[in-house]
């Protein structure tokens, strides 16, 4: 059974850079064709899709957070990281990593989630 | 852009009752991408229904999903306890803004 566990810092300084990993365990990432994706959502707020990665490296990324976000993925560690740069309080969000079953144009459905992280932008 | 708009925005319901679920989407897409999640406070949301209709592993057959076009539907049949919660709906990138299910 796939399980996805995000981690890293959980408070960031404005206009500094945001940096998470997920780690997939009980499955490799390479297998069943599925897609990566970062979501978050702040507190007491509805979800926003990230942007997604698939194994080969190709990417995508919500349009409003484009020339802010990175993803890539290290196949080797079954793994997966986010880098959201010049990040505001705006940004302050629990960030979710999920598997992403998608057409290869879009995402059909997200599952499993991981737990979610925290991460509060402040100085 | 797709919006999907959810109502109603809370429901207020006693244990053992029928909820009914709406998404209504801005354009016609395929029903192949209409998935329901259910969120608890504190939890990852979790995937209930994907294709509109299909039940994801695991999930009672209380939960049923139904629609196609620009209207969805989710229904649970009868609430247990643990129904209550936040659900969202999705297609493609796009999440509903959520209805919550409370008790009465």
């Amino acid at each position: 059974q796939v399980q996805l566990q995000e981690s890293g810092p959980g408070l960031v300084k404005p206009s500094q850079t945001l940096s998470l990993t997920c780690t997939v365990s009980g499955g490799s990432m390479s297998s069943g064709g599925y897609y990566w994706s970062w979501i978050r959502q702040p507190a007491g707020k509805g979800l926003e899709w990230i942007g997604r990665i698939y194994t080969s490296g190709s990417t995508k990324y919500n349009p409003s957070l484009q020339s802010r976000v990175s993803i890539s993925v290290d196949t080797s560690r079954n793994r997966f990281s986010l880098r959201l740069t010049s990040v505001t309080a705006a940004d302050t969000a629990v960030y979710y990593c999920a598997r992403d079953r998608n057409s290869g144009w879009h995402s059909e459905w997200f599952g499993p989630w991981g737990q979610g992280t925290l991460v509060t932008v402040s100085s | 852009e797709i919006v999907l708009t959810q109502s109603p925005g809370t429901l207020s319901l006693s244990p053992g009752e029928r909820a009914t679920l709406s998404c209504r989407a801005s354009q016609i897409y395929s029903s192949n991408y209409l998935a329901w999640y259910q969120q608890k406070p504190g939890q990852a949301p979790r995937l209930l229904i994907y294709g509109a209709s299909r039940r994801a592993t695991g999930i009672p057959d209380r939960f049923s999903g139904s629609g196609s076009g620009t209207d969805f539907t989710l229904t649970i049949s009868r609430l247990e306890p643990e129904d209550f919660a936040v659900y969202y709906c999705q297609q493609y990138e796009t999440f509903g803004q959520g209805t919550k299910v409370e008790i009465k």
